[in-house]
């Protein structure tokens, strides 16, 4: 079936730090690859997205390369804010027709100064 | 400005007294959806509709309806609700069907059945 894994959190940084959120899928077809945010109290906002193999994603300094061979989709970021805490879905978007999400179970991120 | 709108953002209730949640976006989306999101399990969708008076069911249905009569409108209605309901909904439009479409999101919706 169609799943989505992400490294269970919270992750907790201090400022400038580096960030990696792994993330691993299982999919049929060929599928788009999402990294969605959802800060305190705030409905999911897209972060970036790759449709195909190789693709890379990038958006407010986060960076994530679509990897058919490892099934991996990495969020990565250089150096971490306060601002950046909340938490991060990786989501797979399925092909043929259908308009749905699968979500994994999402990683809490805690930017300390 | 382009949003999702939901009501109430958080709602008790008791069982068995049926309710619903409202969701309108102003973005003339074609696809709309329902999600839940529980700890440990993501977002989970509940019922999607492709246009109006289509609709179909997600992953997680069982205890749910929805309608799609106008384009903007996507109600979800919980016609006897149950402690295990208890919950934070989502609900989510894009534009265009396929997986590599962004969905919008509105604010959430929590939800409390006693």
């Amino acid at each position: 079936g169609n799943s989505v894994t992400q490294m269970e959190g919270p992750v907790t940084l201090s400022e400038e730090a580096f960030l990696t959120i792994n993330c691993t899928y299982t999919a049929t077809g060929y599928p788009s690859l999402f990294w969605y945010v959802q800060y305190p109290g705030e409905g999911l906002q897209l972060l970036l997205k790759a449709t195909k193999a190789d693709d890379k994603g990038s958006n407010k300094g986060f960076e994530a390369t679509y990897r058919k061979e490892t099934t991996s989709f990495h969020l990565e970021k250089g150096s971490v804010q306060v601002s950046d805490s909340a938490v991060y879905f990786c989501a797979l978007g399925l092909s043929g027709g259908y308009n749905k999400l699968i979500f994994g179970a999402g990683t809490r991120l805690a930017v300390h100064p | 400005e382009a949003q999702v709108t939901q009501n109430p953002r958080y709602l008790i209730t008791v069982t068995g007294k049926k309710l619903t949640v409202t969701c309108s976006q102003n973005m003339n989306h074609e696809y709309m959806s329902w999600y839940r999101q529980d700890p440990g399990l993501g977002l989970r969708q509940i019922y999607y509709s492709m246009n109006v008076e289509v609709t179909d069911k997600g992953d997680v249905p069982e205890g749910y309806k929805v309608s799609r009569k106008e384009k903007r409108n996507f109600p979800l209605i919980l016609e006897s609700p149950s402690p295990n309901q208890t919950s934070l909904y989502f609900c989510a439009s894009s534009r265009r069907q396929g997986g590599g479409s962004e969905q919008y999101f509105g604010p959430g919706t929590r939800l409390t059945v006693t």
